[in-house]
């Protein structure tokens, strides 16, 4: 089955800086990628999604990569501010969905 | 649209007592997905449903563990007889236009 890996685990950056997570997966037949965010004490909410026929996509502060090659996708989140602090999930889809591993990510004002 | 709803969203009981967990998926969402969300194993699929059918129940832990979907509005996750280490959030999910999962809210179980 499909294995999905995330880093890091935790992240603290300064407000105004960019964050960046990244997850790399095992399913070459995985086609779809979805970054979830999830705030205390909520369920995880889809932010971005990418499929395997593109290799980037952006939404205005955010942005995620895809290398099919290499298995590897990141989350680029830029001018970070405290409302981004939350834990951020990878996942991959191949019928069903993998999730990574998570990522707490702190905002420091 | 009220998204996926979940029921209750806290619940403490004793070890030994049966648990019941709900969920109401959205309208027209063929795919139910539970969920269970802990700091040790983070989230793990337990079981998931397709048009009511359960499809992979590969990830429910034991026996005492069960789910149903009598009807397409409505599921059931149930712990019989529960354990502390059941201690987790359980969260219910469809499969959204994307291939994405759209989650409630999640049920924060406490056995103690």
């Amino acid at each position: 089955g499909e294995n999905v890996e995330q880093h890091p685990s935790t992240l603290s950056v300064q407000e105004g800086d960019s964050a960046v997570i990244k997850c790399t997966y095992s399913d070459s037949a995985s086609n779809y990628f979805p970054w979830y965010k999830q705030e205390l004490g909520k369920g995880p909410q889809l932010i971005i999604d990418i499929r395997s026929n593109v290799g980037e996509k952006k939404d205005q502060r955010i942005a995620v990569t895809l290398n099919k090659t290499a298995k590897h996708f990141s989350l680029h989140i830029t001018e970070t501010q405290p409302e981004d602090s939350a834990v951020y999930f990878c996942a991959a889809v191949n019928e069903k969905l993998t999730f990574g591993t998570g990522t707490r990510l702190t905002i420091i004002p | 649209d009220a998204g996926v709803i979940q029921s209750p969203r806290h619940e403490v009981t004793e070890m030994g007592q049966e648990v019941t967990l709900r969920c109401k998926p959205i309208s027209g969402h063929d795919y139910l997905f539970w969920y269970r969300q802990t700091m040790m194993r983070g989230l793990e699929l337990l079981i998931y449903f397709n048009n009511n059918v359960p499809i992979d129940d590969s990830g429910m832990p034991e026996d005492r563990f069960s789910a149903k979907m009598p009807n397409a509005s409505f599921s059931t996750l149930k712990i019989q007889p529960s354990e502390p280490r059941d201690s987790a959030v359980y969260f219910c999910a469809n499969e959204d236009m994307r291939g994405g999962y759209t989650f409630g809210s999640g049920t924060r179980l406490t056995v103690v």
